[in-house]
């Protein structure tokens, strides 16, 4: 595996269920970050773990809840959600340094919610 | 505020015919921007990225950006667009310091045979 890689790919559930979205980076990277990116909307940055602690969480409701047990992975866990959660979630991954540098993004989970 | 405007919703080309993709941004820092494109079904992949220096730079896929302090613009330009180009472009701002990027809402891009 190379880059970014993001599982699943789809996701249909309902507002009861709980998932995970699973992130994964092979780039050596140190920081990594969730996107949620709706019709129609700016992509809106949902969470940032750098060197494994959160260092941004951007008024995310408490039904999603992130997880990043080491610097190559990333989860964020779903529960009740409801149906404006629907969207697509990028996953990316940026070596942090004295800049902003490159962030490199998966290629999502495109998520329904019923 | 600190925000990125591209004004063009939807932009359609002939195949062969140069594109020009607007973007416009308002922030207080000097900024770092980025220009990202997007298949459909897939992630963000990086076109091209301006830290410093020549305020033209080229990136992938024949596309080069052309950073103007004057005008706070950061186009995007091919001369002659594929087929392949038919996707959807993101402009980027972001700044020392922050791991915050904040993205325009995107052009799409049609490429007419």
């Amino acid at each position: 595996e190379t880059g970014v890689t993001q599982t699943p790919r789809h996701l249909v559930m309902g507002m009861t269920n709980k998932k995970s979205l699973k992130c994964e980076q092979h780039l050596g990277h140190n920081a990594m970050y969730w996107y949620k990116q709706s019709a129609k909307k700016p992509l809106e940055l949902m969470f940032v773990y750098s060197l494994e602690e959160r260092v941004e969480n951007n008024s995310v409701p408490s039904r999603f809840s992130p997880e990043c047990p080491n610097s190559s992975h990333l989860f964020l866990h779903l529960h009740t959600l409801q149906p404006e959660d629907s969207a697509l979630y990028l996953c990316a991954s940026s070596q942090e340094g004295r800049g902003p540098n490159e962030q490199f993004f998966g290629p999502g989970t495109r998520l329904t919610v019923l | 505020a600190q925000s990125v405007t591209q004004p063009d919703i939807h932009i359609t080309v002939s195949e062969g015919a140069s594109l020009e993709l607007r973007c416009n941004y308002s922030y207080g820092a000097t900024p770092y921007l980025f220009w990202y494109v997007q298949s459909p079904g897939q992630g963000l992949q990086l076109l091209l990225k301006y830290f410093s220096g020549d305020t033209l730079v080229q990136g992938i896929k024949g596309f080069e950006a052309e950073f103007k302090r004057s005008q706070s613009s950061f186009n995007l330009r091919k001369p002659s667009v594929h087929w392949s180009d038919a996707a959807e472009y993101f402009c980027a701002v972001g700044a020392s310091g922050t791991y915050k990027y904040i993205f325009g809402t995107g052009t799409r891009l049609k490429v007419l045979a």
